[in-house]
């Protein structure tokens, strides 16, 4: 699986788009792209995937470049139960049994009043 | 409709004892896991169960043993814990694995230390 690089930290205000950047430039032609957020002290969340067309759903919309090589994930507007650790996770078809999520450190949101 | 469901949500233990944390799904998944998050690190997976009566390493399995019992539940157990296992410990669940749709559902953690 394709190791992915994200920012530490970041702010967003409330209300504003909160848009978090990936870089998985070793990504492969048959890995996804799945994001996940991780509120403090609960299980991790799923938030979308994508493959290599833009994606939206009710949580928010994932924006993969032509090369593949990074990604964006746009929470349109941020509150402050938006706080959270978020992953990029590339993952892509197994042969076998294995579905393993490799998570990273992620980036800590936060969003300010 | 619970979701994924963990007990006990705290556990604290001294070196040696023993101990299981029980995970039951209530989605009908055939794929199971268990996975550890150590403060400020990302998860980490312990063990899976892909279906019903199959388990499987992941990246950390030293010192845990799994039972898949059922398609409901998958138990984690600490044969003899360890300082070292003081951690948070999440069970996922899935529809399938090895499909590149795997979105995992989490469980709410067992927080365990081991003094």
């Amino acid at each position: 699986d394709a190791k992915t690089t994200q920012p530490t930290s970041m702010d967003c205000a409330e209300g504003r788009a909160a848009n978090l950047p990936c870089n998985h430039s070793t990504i492969s032609g048959n890995e996804y792209v799945y994001w996940y957020r991780q509120i403090h002290s609960q299980g991790p969340q799923y938030i979308i995937h994508g493959l290599k067309n833009n994606e939206t759903n009710e949580m928010a919309s994932l924006i993969i470049t032509e090369d593949r090589k990074s990604s964006t994930l746009i929470l349109p507007h941020a509150t402050l139960r938006d706080t959270a650790v978020y992953y990029c996770i590339v993952r892509g078809l197994h042969g076998g049994a294995t579905n393993k999520l490799i998570f990273g450190t992620g980036t800590l949101l936060a969003v300010q009043p | 409709n619970a979701g994924v469901t963990q007990t006990p949500k705290f556990q604290v233990l001294k070196t040696g004892q023993s101990m299981t944390l029980q995970c039951a799904q209530d989605m009908n998944h055939n794929s199971m896991y268990w996975y550890r998050q150590d403060p400020g690190m990302g998860l980490r997976l312990i063990y899976y169960s892909a279906s019903e009566g199959t388990t499987d390493k992941g990246e950390v399995p030293n010192g845990y043993n799994v039972s898949r019992l059922n398609k409901r539940e998958f138990s984690l157990r600490l044969e003899s814990a360890a300082p070292s296992q003081t951690s948070v410990y999440f069970c996922a669940s899935s529809k399938t694995s090895g499909q590149a749709y795997n979105e995992q559902f989490f469980g709410p953690g067992t927080r365990l230390t081991v003094l």
